[in-house]
């Protein structure tokens, strides 16, 4: 079975200033990741995904996330944040040749001016 | 990319009746899922949608409490019998199509 862990519930920064939001995955066999973002009362768009290759993977808006295999983890990080990334993100893995998805808890990203 | 439609986008019901949730998507799709997603937490996946199959349902989900159909390869409903206040949820239609994961904008169920 797999799990998700994202570490940080509520993660409060200044406009412009870097973010990292942090994802931790736990499963037995070789996983697919992604990151999702929810904006207020919308459904959940796809950012990023992490399927093989370059462990560091771009997504829309900026965001980047890199895959770190040792230590099971998938950080989504942006070096510098608007009012309009505030939203709830989260981390998703998918076990390779399966279809399901299993989501972390979510982080609320909340950007002050 | 698929393009995900539900109706009703939200409502509210009186404990006991039911309510039937409808997903449409503008490309034919093998596989459909239903997400839950509680209020302030995440998404739990509830069942998976085959056309001309019955849904696979995850564990904690059974069929009596969530039917589900899926006539076609473009539309599925899921139903939600005998509410309680505990199903209060929104929930969510998705389709994997070209090897990514699309959700539709979500049903906001309030269950009095």
């Amino acid at each position: 079975a797999q799990s998700v862990t994202q570490l940080d519930s509520q993660v409060p920064v200044f406009e412009e200033a870097p973010v990292e939001l942090r994802c931790n995955y736990s499963s037995s066999v070789s996983v697919y990741l992604f990151w999702y973002v929810q904006y207020p009362n919308q459904g959940l768009q796809l950012l990023l995904k992490y399927l093989s290759g370059s462990t560091l993977v771009k997504g829309i808006n900026g965001f980047e996330a890199e895959f770190n295999k040792s230590q099971t983890s998938f950080h989504l990080r942006k070096p510098s944040v608007h009012i309009s990334d505030t939203a709830e993100y989260f981390c998703a893995v998918s076990p390779q040749g399966a279809q399901k998805l299993v989501f972390g808890q979510g982080t609320r990203l909340t950007i002050n001016p | 990319s698929a393009v995900i439609s539900q109706k009703p986008s939200r409502d509210i019901c009186q404990r006991g009746t039911s309510l039937t949730i409808q997903c449409q998507v503008d490309s034919q799709v093998t596989m459909m899922f239903w997400y839950r997603q509680q209020p302030g937490q995440s998404l739990t996946l509830i069942a998976t949608a085959n056309q001309g199959s019955e849904a696979t349902y995850e564990s904690g989900f059974v069929i009596d409490k969530f039917p589900i159909s899926r006539p076609n390869l473009t539309f599925s409903t899921l139903t939600v019998s005998n509410m309680s206040p505990e199903d209060s949820s929104i929930y969510l239609c998705s389709v994997k199509y070209n090897n990514e994961q699309f959700f539709g904008p979500g049903t906001r169920l309030t269950v009095l």
